[in-house]
């Protein structure tokens, strides 16, 4: 079964750092999502992206925030200069089409330190 | 707004016994809802669904959940539990995925 990939499965990177998390979605998939989710809290939003732009972003999305499809197969997430809240489970999905389940990820846990 | 509760932090049970995971949410119109399920490090997976019709349905592993409109809720039931439900369990609603909005999760731990 087609599966989304993320790598790495876990990043520590020092406060002020730039991180990139990185997602393979599914070939043939349109519509990417990032979520996250910070240890024992619920999963959140983060941003929606479609034909190339951001379809949707939610307020935690601010402008230390990026996402960018730099290959048509790879969908990253850019952090620019990291803080400690950053540190999470961030999980990319994708859908073939907008009324699909999420396929999701198994994740990537960023450490801030 | 919509919003989902998930009143159970941690809920303990012993592996045979039933289950049963409460989910509540708050919608302006009928939503979609979802449960997910975490195991330790690993990914969301979903459970099973409602979009619409027979408002029991059935899902993986032998899971299944009640939509109830009066009660707007959503519970998650398994009749006999086995030791590798033990995992993170994440209520979800929304019409799109764009407004998908997840509980806060319950832990269920089986005892032997």
């Amino acid at each position: 079964e087609p599966e989304v990939t993320q790598t790495p499965s876990h990043q520590v990177t020092q406060m002020g750092q730039e991180v990139i998390l990185r997602c393979v979605p599914i070939s043939n998939h349109l519509y990417f999502y990032w979520y996250r989710q910070i240890l024992g809290q619920k999963v959140e939003f983060l941003v929606s992206f479609y034909n190339n732009e951001i379809s949707e972003k939610s307020e935690i999305f601010d402008d230390q925030f990026s996402v960018e499809r730099p290959d048509g197969s790879n969908f990253t997430l850019k952090i620019r200069s990291t803080k400690l809240e950053d540190s999470a489970m961030y999980f990319c999905a994708s859908l073939k089409q907008e009324s699909d389940i999420y396929t999701f990820g198994s994740g990537t846990r960023l450490t801030v330190v | 707004a919509q919003s989902v509760t998930q009143p159970d932090i941690h809920i303990t049970v012993s592996e045979g016994a039933s289950l049963e995971l409460r989910c509540n949410y708050s919608y302006g119109a009928t939503p979609y809802l979802f449960w997910y399920v975490q195991s330790p490090g690993q990914g969301l997976q979903l459970l099973l669904k409602y979009f619409s019709g027979d408002t029991l349905v059935q899902g993986i592993k032998g899971f299944e959940a009640e939509f109830k409109r009066s009660q707007s809720s959503f519970n998650l039931r398994k009749p006999s539990v086995h030791w590798s439900d033990a995992a993170e369990y994440f209520c979800a609603v929304g019409r799109n995925n764009n407004d998908m909005r997840f509980g806060a999760g319950t832990r269920l731990t089986v005892k032997p």
